[in-house]
């Protein structure tokens, strides 16, 4: 079946500009999650989805960041002002449901790159 | 805080031996553990998962042991292939939570022909 989908796969803009991310969960699945990672580095958990219920923000690195999640399904995560310190590659995961013990899927990111 | 880490940051294997990965981590919370592989340019991959009720628990050529008394974690890969050349990366889930998972920084694993 089809996987975790993200789009553009590539995106170089400049310095101040908005970006606008997106993310197809896998059908059904109810939990969505956005996570960043920088060159060699783990992930870094951004932000949280979880059906109807207000999402977990706690790891936005500043209010230039914000996510939606529209009908349950697709996610838009924006940059506004890009800075310099904003490119790494944005990982979308989801998970069939919001409980634990359940294995999240990820896409293969959007690379941001801020010149 | 609280985290997941990686022993060893690299690790060169010769094709066809085993490979071990290691992982420490300092969440006594947590229950649930994963192993992700991630290739370049690629998202990470789903291996196994294991549960803390659960000591050991294999897969197809992949084996993953808990040690919860020393807050360790293993992932084994037998027969080691070209193939396997990738991160691996350990993940935990805190107890009853939903939320996102905490991630060591990774081991990049080399298979030499």
């Amino acid at each position: 079946g089809a996987g975790v989908s993200q789009s553009p796969s590539n995106k170089v803009t400049e310095k101040g500009k908005d970006v606008e991310l997106r993310c197809d969960p896998i059908s059904g699945h109810t939990a969505l999650y956005w996570y960043r990672q920088s060159l060699g580095q783990g992930l870094e958990f951004l932000i949280y989805f979880q059906g109807n219920s207000a999402p977990d923000k706690s790891g936005l690195p500043s209010d230039r960041f914000s996510a939606e999640r529209t009908g349950g399904s697709v996610s838009t995560l924006t940059i506004q002002r890009t800075q310099q310190e904003d490119s790494a590659v944005y990982l979308c995961a989801s998970r069939r449901t919001g409980g634990s013990n359940q294995p999240q899927h990820f896409g293969d990111g959007t690379r941001l790159s801020i010149l | 805080g609280e985290s997941v880490g990686l022993h060893l940051p690299t690790l060169s294997v010769q094709e066809g031996d085993n490979s071990i990965i290691n992982c420490a981590y300092s969440n006594s919370a947590s229950d649930y553990f994963i192993w992700y592989k991630q290739e370049s340019g690629k998202g990470p991959q789903f291996i196994i998962d294991i549960r803390s009720n659960m000591d050991k628990r294999q897969g197809q050529r992949v084996t993953v042991l808990l040690n919860k008394t020393v807050k360790h974690l293993s992932l084994q890969i037998a027969a080691t292939q070209p193939g396997d050349s990738a991160v691996y990366f350990c993940a935990e889930n805190p107890s009853g939570s939903a939320r996102q998972l905490t991630f060591g920084s990774g081991t990049q694993l080399t298979v030499l022909p």
